[in-house]
This record gives C-alpha cells, structure tokens and sequence, in this order.
C-alpha cells in the first residue's frame, strides 16, 4: 500500500517570506500523481496544485511551485511571498491512476498534514 | 454552480442511533467519495463509487454502509453510531480524468 509521510506537524514563516513544505511517499509505481491541497480553518479542502509523475518539469501555480524528486521519491511545496491568508493546514496527496493487482482501492492517500503558521 | 455540498452540516448523535449524510454535485461527475479525518490525520477513504449503482470499500469501511441511487447523489449511512464514529466527514468528486478530487465543506458528527 502507498503511503505519504510529512514530517513537519508545524511551520512558521514570517509574511512575505518563502517557505517549503516536505511530503515524501512510498510507492512501486512508475505512474502516478501528487497533490497539495489546503485546509484553511474553514475546513473546505482546497485543491493548491497537482503534478503528474510522467511530467519531469515541476509544476507551478503562481505563488505555489513544487519540487518533484521522483527517484527520492519526494514532493516538496514552495509557498513565495507568503501572505497571511495561506495560514492553514497543508496535505500532500498520493493516487494512482491504475488499480493495484490487488485490487487497491480508488481514492487519493493523505499524508497527516503540516501546519503552517503566518507571522505578520 | 455549488459544486460538492453535504447535509447536514452538524449532526450529534446517541450511541446505538442511525442516520444518513447525504452528499450532492452538480458537475457531472462519475467518480464520488467519502472520507472521514479524525484529530493529527490527513483524510481516510471509507467507500467510493465510479457510477451510478456502483459501490465500493475504502480503507476504513466498517460500520459504515454507501448508496449511488442518482449520479448527482452519494449517501453515507451509519446503521448504529458508535463513538469511534466521531469525526469530520467529507464528500468528494471527480471526472475521469485528471484526478484530482474536489470537496465538500464537510459534516462533524459527534456521537457521545
């Protein structure tokens, strides 16, 4: 089974400053795709950015870019210019796009999530 | 255009109760979801659907039960609460293509 580690329970970044944010992930797979997505204290899931593991070129969304070390295995999110209206919780996300042979459920695999904290 | 919504928003139940969540999306989409996320976790997938009229297990699906009677429409079931039931839920759908996936705002249960 897939499984998709964030080590930082906890971030703090002074306003305007860049921050990253780590997610690593185990799998056997060659193709498959990573996700950040936001929790701001509202609790609505907000998609940030998506990257296909085919892709080598990172993707980028205006203040969010990722660092995608597919032979590390590791999928980092950079936040620029933080503002503090990115204060919430951050997951990393794994899915892949085919079912394992045993018969692995549809869905996406969350890391536990890291907290990030805005200075002004 | 709402996209994913869930009712009710708040709920509070007796241990041994039932009751139902239902979760609607007007985008069309094939694929839903259910997810609970409990204290210090990221998201669990409890039961999915690809289609109308098809159902399926997740990673935590006991005592829990799912209907796709209408595409638009996913039903989460709680037959008999118990208080490891205590949790956010959240809907989820999408297209078949990409994948990712978009939410719901989310139901806290409370069962005490």
């Amino acid at each position: 089974a897939q499984t998709v580690t964030q080590s930082q329970p906890e971030m703090s970044v002074q306003e305007a400053e860049t921050v990253t944010l780590s997610c690593t992930y185990d799998t056997s797979e060659s193709d498959y795709y990573l996700f950040w997505y936001k929790q701001p204290p509202s609790r609505q899931m907000i998609l940030v950015i998506r990257q296909e593991a085919y892709k080598q070129q990172n993707a980028t969304e205006n203040r969010f870019s990722v660092n995608f070390q597919k032979a590390a295995k590791s999928f980092s999110l950079k936040i620029s210019d933080s503002q503090l209206g990115d204060a919430a919780m951050y997951f990393c996300a794994y899915r892949s796009p085919v079912l394992t042979s045993g018969g692995g459920a549809d869905g996406l695999t969350f890391g536990k999530g890291t907290h990030l904290i805005i200075q002004p | 255009n709402a996209g994913v919504t869930q009712t009710p928003k708040f709920r509070v139940l007796k241990t041994g109760q039932s009751m139902t969540l239902l979760c609607a999306q007007d985008m069309n989409h094939e694929y839903m979801y259910w997810y609970r996320q409990d204290p210090g976790m990221g998201l669990r997938l409890i039961h999915y659907s690809v289609g109308e009229g098809t159902t399926a297990k997740g990673e935590v699906p006991d005592g829990y039960n799912v209907s796709r009677l209408k595409k638009q429409n996913f039903l989460l079931g709680l037959e008999s609460a118990a208080p490891s039931q205590t949790s956010v839920y959240f809907c989820a759908s999408r297209r078949t293509r990409p994948y990712e996936q978009y939410f719901g705002p989310g139901t806290r249960l409370t069962v005490t």
